[in-house]
């Protein structure tokens, strides 16, 4: 079964600390990786798509990294700031074209 | 900057009720998606659309439910009887290009909040 886990479930650090958010998944034969954010009662917005091919993106102050071998993908953020509050989702286009999603990591950063 | 729109944003009806969830993609965007996210629990992937047909469906997605683009802009979610288990936040996608070139990025709608009583 394609299965996506990530943890921790939650995590709370002081602002200006450097971040992991760490993904992983069960099966590599996957299209990409995707990582979101979802505010509060909000939708979910895309910060960074990997392709299978590739092994990491950048945007600003996030890098995603993706090891298809191990199944795992990071999400790092660097110099954390309370805007960065949110609740992150990774989520694994298979090759069935069913994006398959993680339970998130919900962050608090600490003013 | 093109957004997806979802109407309404909130919706309460009855078990056994069929309810229409709408949903209007960013305007260039040929395919389109729902996801359904049950409290406290995973996104979880419904049913993608594109030139009129389903193109791929979740277990899901039983005979309750079904799709329609009822005009040129907008992509209806329809459950036929509601149960008191298809309470959820319903999200609607779109995307310019097909998922299997692997680099095209979903922009979702803020939701709509199903409760069924």
């Amino acid at each position: 079964k394609q299965e996506v886990t990530q943890i921790p479930a939650a995590l709370s650090v002081p602002e200006g600390e450097n971040l992991v958010l760490n993904c992983s998944f069960t099966d590599s034969a996957i299209y990409n990786l995707q990582w979101f954010r979802q505010d509060p009662g909000k939708g979910l917005t895309s910060l960074l798509l990997i392709q299978s091919s590739q092994r990491e993106q950048t945007s600003g102050r996030l890098n995603a990294s993706l090891d298809k071998s191990s199944g795992r993908s990071t999400l790092y953020i660097a110099a954390s700031q309370p805007g960065d509050s949110a609740t992150y989702l990774c989520a694994v286009l298979y090759s069935n074209y069913q994006l398959i999603w993680g339970a998130g990591t919900k962050l608090i950063i600490k003013p | 900057e093109p957004e997806v729109t979802q109407t309404p944003s909130h919706q309460v009806t009855q078990m056994g009720q069929e309810v229409i969830l709408r949903c209007v993609p960013i305007s260039n965007h040929l395919y389109f998606y729902w996801y359904r996210q049950i409290l406290g629990q995973k996104v979880e992937f419904l049913v993608s659309f594109y030139n009129n047909e389903i193109s791929e469906k979740s277990e899901i997605f039983d005979d309750q439910f079904s799709v329609e683009r009822p005009d040129g802009s907008n992509f209806t979610l329809k459950i036929r009887s509601t149960k008191l288990e298809d309470s959820a936040m319903y999200f609607c996608a779109s995307s310019e290009g097909g998922l299997a070139g692997g680099q095209e990025t979903q922009y979702f709608g803020p939701g709509t909040r199903l409760l069924v009583l």
